[in-house]
């Protein structure tokens, strides 16, 4: 069965840091391209980040209101994906999903950005 | 950025009736290897979104025959036949072809 269990959610003050961790099982990890996705509060989907596998040369691609403050990074031999969030705004509040390759996805963990 | 846009924005379907839901891309998605990575998926309340169609049409392990997926170039569609109690949600396309990926706006799927 595959699993997917987000960590490291909370409460963040603005300007801070936070590193976000998906555990996952249930299938070959290294094989796949992982991805994080949020939701904002009562708003849509909104794609943020992947790590490709090292067969793709671990590639990472960012979504544009992301890009130059999060990192996604992967260990192939825990079976985690991470997303490091430096200079939090109040605008990446929500729940955090990470999923491999889209088709299965963990419960997420909540961010929320506030003083 | 490939602006995928949903319609209509929320639907109340009768227990067993039929629903549509468009998604058009303001670009093609065929990716340059021919395959068209547009998807569907479903979020019902509280939950993960849980995928229900890839490329187009394919559904997904454990999807019912109720769910079909339609479409080409920048026109796709999702049919829901035999609506019951448990489709209701919020349903997405998403699209793999081009980066950055990026998500419709939703179809909010009501019960009558």
């Amino acid at each position: 069965e595959v699993k997917l269990e987000e960590s490291g959610g909370g409460l963040v003050q603005p300007g801070m840091s936070v590193k976000l961790s998906c555990a996952t099982s249930g299938f070959t990890f290294s094989d796949y391209w992982m991805e994080w996705v949020r939701q904002a509060p009562g708003k849509g989907l909104e794609w943020v980040a992947e790590i490709r596998n090292k067969a793709n040369n671990y590639a990472t691609y960012y979504g544009k209101s992301v890009k130059g403050r999060f990192t996604i990074s992967r260990d192939d031999s825990k079976s985690i994906v991470y997303l490091q969030v430096n200079s939090i705004r109040s605008e990446d509040t929500g729940i955090y999903y990470c999923t491999e390759g889209f088709a299965y996805w963990g419960q997420g963990t909540l961010v929320t950005v506030s003083s | 950025d490939v602006v995928l846009t949903q319609t209509p924005v929320s639907l109340l379907i009768s227990l067993g009736g039929q629903a549509s839901i468009s998604c058009r891309s303001s670009q093609s998605l065929v990716h340059s290897n021919g395959n068209t990575y547009l998807h569907w998926y479903l979020q019902k309340p509280g939950q993960s979104p849980q995928l229900l169609i890839y490329q187009v049409s394919n559904r997904f392990s454990g999807i019912p025959d109720r769910f079909s997926g339609s479409g080409s170039g920048t026109d796709f569609t999702l049919k829901i036949s035999r609506v019951e109690p448990e489709d209701l949600g919020v349903y997405y396309c998403l699209q793999r072809t081009h980066n950055p990926l990026t998500f419709g706006s939703g179809t909010k799927l009501e019960i009558k």
